[in-house]
């Protein structure tokens, strides 16, 4: 079962913050977040394992509620890099290992 | 280190012909996997593989075949090619364990099928 993001889309100025979730009907084991810029291939931000763990990557971090099975992007002091579309991924229990389904993405877009 | 090398990067197939889009990573991975990426949307999963000699099936697996004979190589095979499957294919591959880790993405083959 696919992940849902949301919002589809943010259009932010330079300074400002933002949130992207994730969530899934499904058990989590574990979320992981890339960000994929224009005609390139997705990078890899960060992964987030169950028991809550918040994990941060320089002005990005994230959280991860397993019971709510859902996950948080949170990306402060925006800056023009971080224009792009992100992309949750999730992974079901240990007998699902492997198994990596992403969600339809969100486009961020940060203006100057 | 290469990482994930994928050939071709640019192929048209006419409607019917089969192709093999080839995958080879050299981080000693165990898992490995191909995603499609239909334009303006986000990857799908058609088949991945958690060691040599096993392969799964994704969320949308029709049209597509692989096989895993080694660690390092991980092939996609397009029967029938249909202007459905016109996308661009990303092979990825991580260490393996009780949690997937970080996906190493190829830089993608841009299949147009007319």
């Amino acid at each position: 079962q696919q992940p849902v993001q949301s919002p589809q889309a943010v259009i932010l100025r330079e300074g400002e913050d933002a949130v992207i979730n994730c969530s899934s009907s499904k058990a989590l084991y574990s979320v992981h977040w890339y960000r994929q810029k224009h005609g390139e291939a997705p990078v890899f931000l960060m992964i987030l394992l169950k028991g809550g763990e918040q994990k941060g990557h320089e002005k990005i971090s994230a959280s991860f509620n397993e019971k709510k099975q859902q996950s948080s992007l949170y990306l402060t002091a925006s800056q023009l890099s971080y224009s792009g579309t992100y992309f949750c991924g999730t992974g079901g229990r240990p007998s699902n290992t492997g198994k990596l389904i992403f969600g339809q993405g969100t486009t961020l877009q940060v203006k100057p | 280190n290469a990482g994930v090398t994928q050939t071709p990067k640019f192929r048209i197939l006419k409607i019917g012909q089969s192709m093999t889009l080839q995958c080879t990573q050299d981080m000693n991975h165990n898992y490995m996997y191909w995603y499609r990426q239909d334009p303006g949307m986000g990857l799908k999963l058609i088949y991945y593989s958690v060691g040599a000699g096993i392969t799964d099936k994704g969320e949308v697996p029709n049209g597509y075949n692989v096989s895993r004979s080694t660690t390092e190589d991980f092939p996609l095979r397009l029967e029938l090619a249909a202007p459905s499957q016109t996308s661009v294919y990303f092979c990825a591959s991580s260490y393996g364990g009780k949690v997937t880790g970080e996906l190493f993405f190829g830089e993608g083959s841009r299949l147009t099928v007319l």
